[in-house]
This record gives C-alpha cells, sequence and structure tokens, in this order.
C-alpha cells in the first residue's frame, strides 16, 4: 500500500527566507506527482504537477523536483511571503491504482512578517 | 470559467439522520472523484467516476456511503445513519484523464458535522 509521508509536519520561518518542503513515498512505480497548497477552511489548490517522466517543474517562486527511484519530491519555496502561508500537500497517482491520488498529511507553513 | 462547486458548505445533522453532499464538476471533465478530510487525518479517497459509471469506489468506508453521477456531470455523495465518526470535510475534484496536465481540480468542500 503506497504511503506517503510530508517532512516537516509545521514550519515558521521569517519573510524572505527560501524553504525546502519534502515529501517520501514508499512505492516508486507512480505516474506522476502533485504538489497542493490548502488555505485554511478551503479546498486545494494545485501548485505543481511532475509526471514520473520529469524530474522538476517550475512556477514562479515555487519549484518542485521529483526523484521516483528513490521516492522522494521536494517544494522549494524562495523569497518567501506572508502570502505564502498555508498547508502544502503532496500527493502521487500510482500507475496501478488508477485515477486515485494519494496525500501525504501536509505541512504547514507560516511566514512571519 | 467556473471551477468546481459543492453544496452545502456546511451540513450539521444529527447522528442517524442521513445526508446527500452535491458536487458540480468542471463543464467538460469526464473523471470526478470524491475525498475526504478528517480532523487530524489526512486526505482519504472515497470513490471514483469516469463519466456515469464508478470503475473505483474502494474508499468507501461502510455500506452506508454510496455516490452516483448522472448525465456525466453532477454527483451526489450520500451518506446513511450518520455517525459521529462521519465529521470530516467532504471534498470533490474533477479532471480530463489523459489531458498532458492531468491536475484533478478540488471544489471548496462540505463540512459534515454529526452531533
Amino acid at each position: 500500500k503506497q504511503e506517503v509521508t510530508q517532512i516537516p509536519a509545521a514550519l515558521s520561518v521569517p519573510e524572505g527566507e527560501n524553504l525546502v518542503l519534502n515529501c517520501s513515498f514508499t512505492d516508486s512505480a507512480i505516474y506522476n506527482l502533485q504538489w497542493f497548497r490548502q488555505d485554511p477552511g478551503k479546498g486545494l489548490t494545485s501548485l505543481l504537477l511532475i509526471q514520473s517522466s520529469q524530474r522538476e517543474q517550475t512556477s514562479g517562486r515555487l519549484n518542485a523536483s521529483l526523484d521516483k527511484s528513490s521516492g522522494r519530491s521536494t517544494l522549494y519555496i524562495a523569497a518567501s511571503q506572508p502570502g505564502d502561508s498555508a498547508t502544502y500537500l503532496c500527493a502521487v497517482k500510482e500507475e496501478t491504482s488508477g485515477s486515485r491520488l494519494t496525500f501525504g498529511e501536509g505541512t504547514q507553513l507560516t511566514v512571519n512578517p | 470559467g467556473a471551477g468546481v462547486s459543492q453544496s452545502p458548505s456546511n451540513k450539521v445533522t444529527e447522528k442517524g439522520k442521513d445526508v446527500e453532499l452535491r458536487c458540480d464538476p468542471i463543464s467538460g471533465h469526464t473523471a470526478l472523484y470524491w475525498y475526504r478530510q478528517s480532523l487530524g487525518q489526512g486526505l482519504e479517497f472515497l470513490i471514483y467516476f469516469q463519466g456515469n459509471s464508478a470503475p473505483d469506489k474502494s474508499g468507501l468506508p461502510s455500506d452506508r456511503f454510496s455516490a452516483e453521477r448522472t448525465g456525466g456531470s453532477v454527483s451526489t455523495l450520500t451518506i446513511q445513519r450518520t455517525q459521529q465518526e462521519d465529521s470530516a470535510v467532504y471534498l470533490c475534484a474533477s479532471s480530463t484523464p489523459g489531458h498532458p496536465t492531468d491536475t484533478q481540480y478540488f471544489g471548496p468542500g462540505t463540512r459534515l458535522t454529526v452531533l
């Protein structure tokens, strides 16, 4: 059974810092990996999707990398801002389990002004 | 265009009552998913629809839970004889499988509280 783990569970940083969120998964037979953002009381917003054949994706200040063989992904946030405060979730879509996503428990990020 | 919408946004019910949660996917999305997010738990998959069929319903926690989708569009998740452990945020997502981005787009969720 696929398990997705995110470290750290919570992170507090001062504004302007660069930071890295980590995601690991136990079964490397994935189709893609997605990073989401969730604001309190809201749904999920997709940030980046990396196909299994890709190594990284970039969008603005965000960069996500994928090392499929070792079961790891990182989300790099450059020059963090208070508006980046949210919970960040990673999710994998497996090759053999159809279209479901398996989620980690998230990293709660607070960026202090 | 409009995103995924869900109704109601909040639902408070008494233990033992039945509830219906509604999801309107993005127009043209053939795939629809239900997930549940409980306090202190991660997001759990419940059921996946492709068109009106549900090829994967393995995440439904018990036979009190059922879902249907009509016209390849709107979906309803029904929970019968609700229990306190059913309290959670129920999230719906839709996508176009096979599309290069294959991104699942999520609605705002329905927060269910069972008293």
